[in-house]
């Protein structure tokens, strides 16, 4: 059974760093690309970043890019955000899902972890 | 980069059949999405893909009520004798080589 389980959600102020983890079983982590998922209260899903398998490339929101670095370890079978300069619109429920296979769907998702960026 | 159109909500009685449309953006007619269902408080869960075809691929457990078809630029999810746990978001998704993930804004569905 595909697992994937995310931890590090908490609360941060306003110009503070947050790095979220995620922890993939069940599955050969090292084959999938990965992708970070948001999604705001009472909003729908944003795409935050994405990491192709062997981090051979990221790609990052317009929204995030700069301040959000996305990361993998194929040996721990964990995939990584490190947030920093958060704003209060970064709070959100951060989600970590595996695509199915390259440039293809969402096919596994986790149960997510509360960002709330707030002084 | 293509854009995913979804109504806000819809609404079904109880043991009907509901059908929610996904709208692919001009010149994207082509391309494959995938449908995600949220229940209230919980993770989003992967029900199915869609090709240009209207050939579907549904993640596992997902009940045989639930099917997918296609036509010109839009992407169809068909739930059939609804139940109360399908009153949910349902949230379609593609991609392309330049743009990694596009979001439709999601429908509410609720069952009456």
């Amino acid at each position: 059974e595909v697992r994937l389980v995310e931890s590090g959600g908490g609360l941060v102020q306003p110009g503070g760093s947050l790095k979220l983890s995620c922890a993939g079983s069940g599955f050969f982590f090292s084959s999938y690309e990965m992708i970070w998922v948001r999604q705001a209260p009472g909003k729908g899903l944003e795409w935050v970043s994405y990491i192709r398998s062997g981090s051979t490339a990221m790609y990052y929101a317009e929204s995030v890019k700069g301040r959000f670095t996305i990361s993998r370890d194929s040996a721990k079978n964990s995939l990584s955000l490190q947030m920093s300069s958060l704003r209060a619109e970064d709070t959100a429920v951060y989600y970590c899902a595996r695509v199915e296979s390259p440039a293809a769907n969402i096919d596994n998702w986790g149960q997510g972890t509360l960002v709330t960026v707030s002084s | 980069q293509p854009v995913l159109t979804q109504s806000s909500s819809a609404s079904a009685s109880l043991g009907s059949s509901v059908k929610l449309t996904c709208t692919l953006s001009s010149g994207h007619n082509t391309y494959t999405i995938a449908w995600h269902q949220q229940q209230p408080g919980k993770a989003p869960r992967y029900l199915m893909k869609i090709q240009r075809s209207g050939s579907h691929n549904k993640g596992s457990g997902v009940p045989d009520r639930f099917s997918g078809s296609s036509s010109g630029a839009d992407r169809y999810l068909t739930i059939s004798n609804l139940q109360s746990e399908d009153e949910a978001d349902y949230y379609c998704e593609t991609w392309d080589s330049n743009t990694p993930r596009v979001f439709g804004g999601g429908t509410k569905l609720n069952v009456l």
